[in-house]
C-alpha cells in the first residue's frame, strides 16, 4: 500500500526565518504517484497549496516550493521567509492520476512567531 | 463559486447513538469524497463516489457506516450506534473527475463519542 511520513508534528519558526518541513512517502505501485502539499489555515478547510506530477520537477506556491525525489522519495516543503501568515498545519499526500483518492500524512502544525 | 457544505458542523452523542452528516459539492463536480480525520492525525479516505455510483468503500466499516449520493448531487454520511473510537472530523471533498488529486475540501463535521 502507500504511506506518508511527516517527521515532525510541530514546528515553530520566527518570522523571516526559512522553513523546511520533511515527508517521504512509500507506494507499492509500479507507478510513480502524484504529490501534494495540502494547507489548513485557521477556520478555514484544508485546500491545495502545491502539486507535483512529474519526478525531478519542483512545484510553487504563496512563496513556497517542493521538489518531487523519486530516489530518495521525499517531497519536503521550503520557503525562504516565512511570515506570521503562514501559520497554519500543512500536510503531504500522494495519489494517482486515475485516482482522485489521497493518502496523507499526519501534518505539521507550523507557528510562525512575530 | 459557493465551496463544499457540510453539516452540522459539530455533533456530540452517547455511545450507540446515530448521526447523519451531509455534504453538498461544489456544482459541477462529479466525484465526491467522505474522509475521516481523528485528532491529530491525516485524513483517511472511507468512500468516494463518481456521480452516483460507488467507486471505493473498502475503508468504510461497513457493519455501522453507510453513504449515499442518490442523484449525483448531494452525499449523506450514516454512523448507526456510534463507539468512541469513532470520535473525528469528517471531511466531504469533491472534484471534478479526478481532478489530478485537486480536491476541494469542506470544513468538516466534528464528531465527539462520549
Amino acid at each position: 500500500g502507500d504511506s506518508v511520513t511527516q517527521t515532525e508534528g510541530q514546528v515553530t519558526v520566527s518570522e523571516s526565518k526559512s522553513l523546511i518541513i520533511n515527508c517521504t512517502y512509500s507506494t507499492t505501485s509500479i507507478a510513480y504517484p502524484n504529490l501534494f502539499w495540502y494547507v489548513r489555515y485557521p477556520g478555514e478547510g484544508l485546500q491545495l497549496l502545491l502539486k507535483v506530477i512529474t519526478a525531478g520537477q519542483k512545484g510553487s506556491s504563496r512563496g513556497f516550493e517542493a521538489t518531487y525525489n523519486k530516489e530518495t522519495t521525499s517531497f519536503h516543503l521550503q520557503k525562504a521567509s516565512v511570515q506570521e501568515s503562514d501559520s497554519a498545519v500543512y500536510y503531504c499526500a500522494l495519489g494517482y492520476t486515475n485516482t482522485g483518492k489521497l493518502t496523507f500524512g499526519d501534518g505539521t502544525v507550523l507557528t510562525v512567531k512575530p | 463559486e459557493a465551496g463544499v457544505t457540510q453539516s452540522p458542523r459539530y455533533a456530540v452523542l452517547q455511545e450507540g447513538q446515530a448521526v447523519s452528516f451531509w455534504c453538498d459539492p461544489i456544482s459541477g463536480h462529479d466525484t465526491l469524497y467522505w474522509y475521516q480525520q481523528p485528532r491529530d492525525q491525516g485524513p483517511q479516505l472511507l468512500v468516494y463516489f463518481r456521480d452516483e455510483a460507488v467507486i471505493d468503500n473498502s475503508q468504510l466499516p461497513s457493519d455501522r457506516f453507510s453513504a449515499v449520493r442518490p442523484k449525483g448531487t448531494n452525499s449523506t454520511l450514516k454512523i448507526q450506534s456510534a463507539k468512541q473510537g469513532d470520535t473525528a472530523t469528517y471531511l466531504c471533498a469533491s472534484s471534478s473527475g479526478t481532478g489530478y488529486g485537486q480536491l476541494y475540501f469542506g470544513e468538516g463535521s466534528k464528531l465527539t463519542v462520549l
